[in-house]
């Protein structure tokens, strides 16, 4: 079944507590991204990846980092998690060939404290 | 910049009326748009996508349409069903790498 995986669903962290979030997809497709989804603020893209080793900052990559390593990875990493990084976390993949059918994870909901 | 915005916000209605939800964009110059559906505790489910050079998409009772020049979308849902109940998210593409999402209708409908 092709499919998105993130873990942790849901995370309560403190400030300063190093994280990462994990995201997988079965699909072999070039492209992943990680958004979050604020409330009145929608869906805003944090960083994207074109494909292994080529990644680039979205709208609000500020406080993260990424890694592809493998293509089917796509962790993203808070250093030192802060509560203004209290949110939905949404991981998606799509093909290159078919932009318009994106795949995405359940959600992760983080918690900072 | 481009800006998404989606109107209404919420909607309540009773089952089997037709309705309509709204997103316009501030930049016409987009690749596509894009309905999504997400139900809580749930990522998104693509609904449709409507290219830049098409005027509408339609998948069951779903239809959506576009107006680039306006900067203007709709979704129509035919005869609403309890099921479509759920929050509505439109997306415009400015380039094959982005997403700009709208902050959403919430969609209750009701027996």
């Amino acid at each position: 079944e092709a499919q998105v995986t993130q873990n942790p669903r849901y995370l309560i962290t403190v400030t300063g507590k190093k994280l990462t979030v994990t995201c997988s997809q079965n699909m072999n497709h070039e492209y992943m991204s990680w958004y979050r989804q604020d409330p009145g603020l929608g869906l805003r893209q944090i960083y994207y990846s074109m494909n292994v080793e080529v990644t680039d900052k979205g709208d609000v990559p500020e406080g993260y980092k990424v890694s592809r390593k493998e293509k089917r990875n796509f962790p993203l990493i808070l250093e030192s998690p802060s509560p203004n990084q209290t949110s939905l976390y949404f991981c998606a993949s799509w093909a290159w060939e078919n932009p318009g059918e994106l795949f995405f994870g359940e959600g992760s909901r983080l918690t900072v404290l | 910049k481009q800006e998404v915005t989606q109107i209404p916000a919420a909607l309540s209605v009773p089952e089997g009326e037709n309705l309509v939800l709204n997103c316009s964009f501030t930049d016409s110059a987009i690749y596509n748009l894009q309905w999504f559906r997400q139900d809580p505790g749930k990522g998104l489910t693509s609904l449709l996508l409507i290219q830049s050079s098409q005027r509408e998409q339609t998948s069951g009772r779903l239809n959506a349409s576009l107006d680039k020049s306006s900067g203007r979308s709709t979704l129509y849902i035919a005869a609403s069903q309890p099921g479509d109940s759920a929050t509505y998210l439109c997306a415009v593409r400015p380039d094959t790498d982005k997403l700009i999402f709208g902050t959403g209708t919430r969609l209750q409908v009701f027996p």
